[in-house]
């Protein structure tokens, strides 16, 4: 079954602590991103990855960082740096090389609660 | 950067009867313009796009128009159906990004 599978669902943070939030897809999409959605808000980007080994900052980079070792995987981590970190947070990937350039496929999503 | 406004943030339509969402944009350099549905819980996926080299598309019950002129282009939806009820997302943008409306909540009356 193709597609992109973020985990977990759910997650609960303390106050100060990194969390990672995983995405693997096997679509074979060069293209992967990370967005956050929030209440009303729409959907803001976080970060985005072109190409294995290189990635670039999106509208709201700050207070997160991530990798992208393998074509496969974009794991996004939360760091304590983010000030508002509670959210649901998707993951997605595109044939194509940039967020504009053609349909973006989703993962289900991951919903952080910072206690 | 894009700023895209999305207009109404709740609507609310019997079924049978016709739905349209409506979305203005900035940057006149973008021209890729996709619809994504959010069914509740569920992960965004896209419906319909269109290109600046095109006016209007339609796919059965949903269409979408473009005035690049005016810098807007709307969602329409014919003879709404309860499957229809979710949260619409309309983008702007191109190679360089993609910006997101905050989303209509697109509610079904039996």
């Amino acid at each position: 079954d193709g597609g992109i599978t973020q985990s977990p669902k759910y997650l609960f943070r303390k106050e100060g602590q990194n969390v990672t939030l995983s995405c693997e897809q096997n679509l074979n999409h060069d293209a992967m991103y990370w967005y956050r959605q929030d209440p009303g808000q729409g959907l803001r980007l976080i970060y985005y990855s072109q190409i294995v080994n290189d990635f670039q900052k999106g509208d709201i980079a700050e207070g997160y960082s991530v990798s992208r070792e393998k074509k496969e995987s974009f794991p996004l981590t939360v760091t304590s740096a983010q000030k508002n970190p509670t959210a649901f947070y998707l993951c997605a990937s595109s044939r194509g090389q940039g967020p504009g350039t053609g349909e973006l496929f989703f993962g289900e999503g991951s919903r952080l609660t910072v206690l | 950067g894009e700023n895209v406004e999305q207009h109404p943030s709740t609507l609310s339509v019997q079924e049978g009867d016709s739905a349209v969402i409506k979305c203005t944009y900035s940057d006149s350099a973008s021209n890729y313009f996709p619809w994504y549905k959010q069914e509740l819980g569920k992960r965004p996926q896209l419906i319909i796009d269109i290109r600046s080299n095109v006016g209007e598309k339609k796919d059965q019950r949903i269409a979408v128009t473009l005035n690049k002129t005016a810098k807007h282009f709307s969602l329409h939806i014919t003879e709404t159906q309860p499957e229809d009820s979710a949260v619409y997302f309309c983008a702007a943008g191109g190679a360089d990004g993609l910006t997101f409306g905050k989303g209509t909540h697109l509610i079904i009356q039996p």
